[in-house]
């Protein structure tokens, strides 16, 4: 069984378009994150949720908007995307903060 | 100064070598330290977990963290061509606080 799992594992669109990328994880943590992953391999926290609630929100364009539905998803959606948000974005889980596990990535292509 | 610093590498070694992998950072406040390892198009996976100062091993990995000096090593034994993948340190102050990254030292085995 994967721990956290994430869909789609490649997305490919036009700049301008909307898409969401999906996470879920088995593992029973309360705490979910979202990471973008840069071409030099730079990973940055983009937003943190425990228990559906948002703790960690860093400078991110109001065009990214996490929903955490329960607390074991946590989705990301991104609007009018630009060609600047290409990178691999990565879901990750924790238990009070001691050891996060990552899901497998998205790579997200902006043309 | 960025907050977790890293050589990003590469580094080669012949199989068989020692591996030395350092991060040094500037929080004092940092209580946790990890060690991820990162295959190509893989997401990160969590090899080492250390609280506070103090050493720890696991097979031939140790992981060292020298608070007073803010300064973290992964040190590898017998190192494999399996062991070929980017190495990212990562460090937390605690429950409900960001874990940073350094931005990784991709290594080499070469066999």
């Amino acid at each position: 069984d994967t721990a956290v799992s994430q869909t789609p594992k490649y997305l490919v669109t036009q700049m301008g378009n909307d898409k969401s990328i999906k996470c879920e994880q088995n593992l029973g943590h309360d705490t979910m994150y979202w990471y973008k992953q840069d071409s030099k391999k730079f990973l940055k926290i983009m937003f943190s949720y425990n228990n559906k609630e948002l703790i960690i929100n860093e400078t991110v364009p109001n065009r990214f908007s996490p929903k955490s539905p329960d607390k074991a998803h946590l989705n990301l959606h991104i609007n009018s995307l630009e060609l600047g948000d290409s990178a691999v974005y990565f879901c990750a889980s924790s238990e009070t903060n001691e050891k996060l596990f990552f899901g497998s990535g998205t790579q997200l292509s902006v043309l | 100064q960025k907050e977790v610093e890293q050589d990003p590498g590469p580094l080669s070694v012949p199989e068989g070598a020692i591996v030395s992998l350092n991060c040094t950072y500037s929080n004092s406040a940092f209580q946790y330290f990890m060690w991820y390892r990162q295959y190509s198009r893989k997401g990160p996976e969590l090899l080492m977990y250390t609280y506070s100062s103090g050493n720890k091993e696991d097979g031939r990995f140790t992981a060292q963290v020298d608070k007073s000096s803010k300064y973290i090593s992964l040190f590898i034994r017998d190192s494999q061509p399996s062991d070929s993948a980017t190495y990212l340190c990562a460090m937390s102050e605690g429950y409900g606080q960001n874990f940073v990254f350094g931005p990784g030292t991709r290594l080499s085995v070469l066999p």
